[in-house]
């Protein structure tokens, strides 16, 4: 199993709709938890950080699931400019290093 | 507001050249990454340097050193370069090593190796 994995999509969804990605992890000592979106040919943005609590920022929701070592991102009333890759990213445990999922492609049609 | 800025964006070398990679940012943080981002294997880390002073290997080091300058200033160099290092890299920092923290990127180098 890989230690972040993500469905790749492509999700291609319509205005206003509301769309859900999951990311699994395998090390069930990973402590801290990011999406990060990346547009095409660019660089990495942090989106949010994923909380035990889970946590919401506008239209999108960030949730953690520890029993079955996944978080997922939740994007509500999705508009043309969500388009782009995003991209969970887990700790490895007690070290210091991040391990980066490869990405799932969203595509926000009119 | 810069943030992490790299040098250059854009690079053609031919096989066995060798260049540095500038990285620079301005947010007093500690810490400082170098990934690289292929097709079909994500972001992996080259070398990273936990705070002025200090660097560490990652994922990935074969073929690079690198040299913490200064709190600001992290850089790559590939001393013979190989078609193997075609990439983008990119250039992190966060204000310290521990992975709670999240990271902030430049922009890229777009490197191609003939």
């Amino acid at each position: 199993r890989k230690e972040v994995e993500q469905d790749p999509g492509p999700f291609n969804v319509p205005e206003g709709a509301t769309v859900a990605f999951n990311c699994t992890y395998s090390n069930s000592a990973s402590q801290s938890f990011f999406w990060y979106r990346q547009d095409c040919r660019k660089e990495p943005k942090l989106l949010m950080s994923v909380y035990s609590s889970g946590n919401e920022d506008g239209r999108f929701t960030a949730q953690l699931n520890r029993a079955s070592q996944y978080i997922s991102l939740l994007i509500r009333d999705s508009k043309l400019s969500d388009s782009a890759t995003y991209l969970c990213v887990v700790n490895a445990g007690n070290n210091r290093k991040l391990i980066w999922g490869l990405g799932t492609s969203l595509a926000v049609n009119p | 507001n810069a943030g992490v800025t790299q040098t250059p964006k854009f690079q053609v070398l031919k096989t066995g050249q060798s260049m540095t990679l500038q990285c620079a940012q301005d947010m007093n943080h500690n810490s400082m990454y170098w990934y690289r981002q292929d097709p079909g294997m994500g972001l992996r880390l080259i070398y990273y340097s936990a705070s002025e002073g200090t660097t560490d290997k990652g994922e990935v080091p074969n073929g690079y050193n690198v040299s913490r300058l200064n709190k600001r200033e992290f850089s790559l160099r590939l001393e013979s370069a190989a078609p193997s290092q075609t990439s983008v890299y990119f250039c992190a920092s966060s204000e310290v090593v521990d992975s709670n923290q999240p990271q902030h990127f430049g922009d890229g180098t777009r490197l191609s190796i003939l």
